[in-house]
């Protein structure tokens, strides 16, 4: 069975750009969670989505923002990116929100 | 919120088994104690969780204590690759939707 898959791996943004990256869940696993991990603020929750529903939202501004397909695939989008948004960014799936599943990560640089 | 404290990091020895621990005083009842790690660059992996029995899989066993107020996660024969970070972490219900809440987590070496 396949794990998760983010994509892409690796990329580098200029500030004032926007990024959209993509995640493509565990087949079967209609829950798919963001996350945004720096070495100064540890895994921090972005938000969650269900059947193409955000049910659960972490403290990020608006320039954040994410979405799910029917196929459970999900996207999510930084708009206006600024310096300090260089991070790994993390998506990770599950059947109904309990254990979650870790993709190997996004990692965005912006200069 | 439920929080966890570990130390900052351990070592241990290879072959040797790893017990890490984790406090998690304020937890409630219906809280799941979560352990997952991180290897350098990589996505966090699952290892596995428990409510109040203890649990054993085919990577570590883990022991909460009679009061929920601590646990440790055990390695039994640690290799070189499971030099990682371990976070122990709890699972928060909210509106029937579940929230993992991360500590900074315990940066295990283990050396030859």
């Amino acid at each position: 069975k396949a794990g998760v898959t983010q994509t892409p791996r690796y990329l580098i943004k200029t500030r004032g750009q926007q990024v959209t990256l993509s995640c493509s869940p565990i087949s079967g696993h209609r829950s798919v969670s963001w996350y945004q991990q720096t070495p100064g603020q540890g895994l921090q929750f972005l938000f969650e989505y269900f059947s193409e529903t955000q049910r659960n939202k972490g403290n990020f501004p608006g320039r954040f923002s994410g979405r799910q397909f029917s196929n459970s695939r999900s996207e999510m989008n930084v708009s206006t990116l600024e310096l300090g948004d260089s991070a790994l960014y993390l998506c990770a799936s599950s059947l109904s929100g309990n254990t979650i599943y870790f993709g190997e990560g996004s990692w965005l640089t912006v200069v | 919120d439920a929080k966890t404290t570990q130390p900052t990091s351990m070592d241990c020895a290879e072959g040797r088994a790893a017990n890490l621990p984790c406090n998690h005083s304020t937890i409630s009842g219906n809280e799941y104690v979560y352990w997952y790690r991180q290897i350098h660059s990589q996505g966090p992996q699952y290892i596995i969780h428990g409510l109040k029995n203890n649990e054993t899989n085919e990577m570590a066993s883990l022991i909460i204590t009679e009061d929920r107020k601590s646990s440790t996660l055990i390695l039994p024969h640690a290799t070189l690759r499971d030099t990682a970070v371990y976070y122990c972490i709890v699972r928060v219900d909210r509106d029937s939707n579940y929230q993992l809440i991360w500590g900074a987590g315990t940066k295990l070496i283990i050396k030859p």
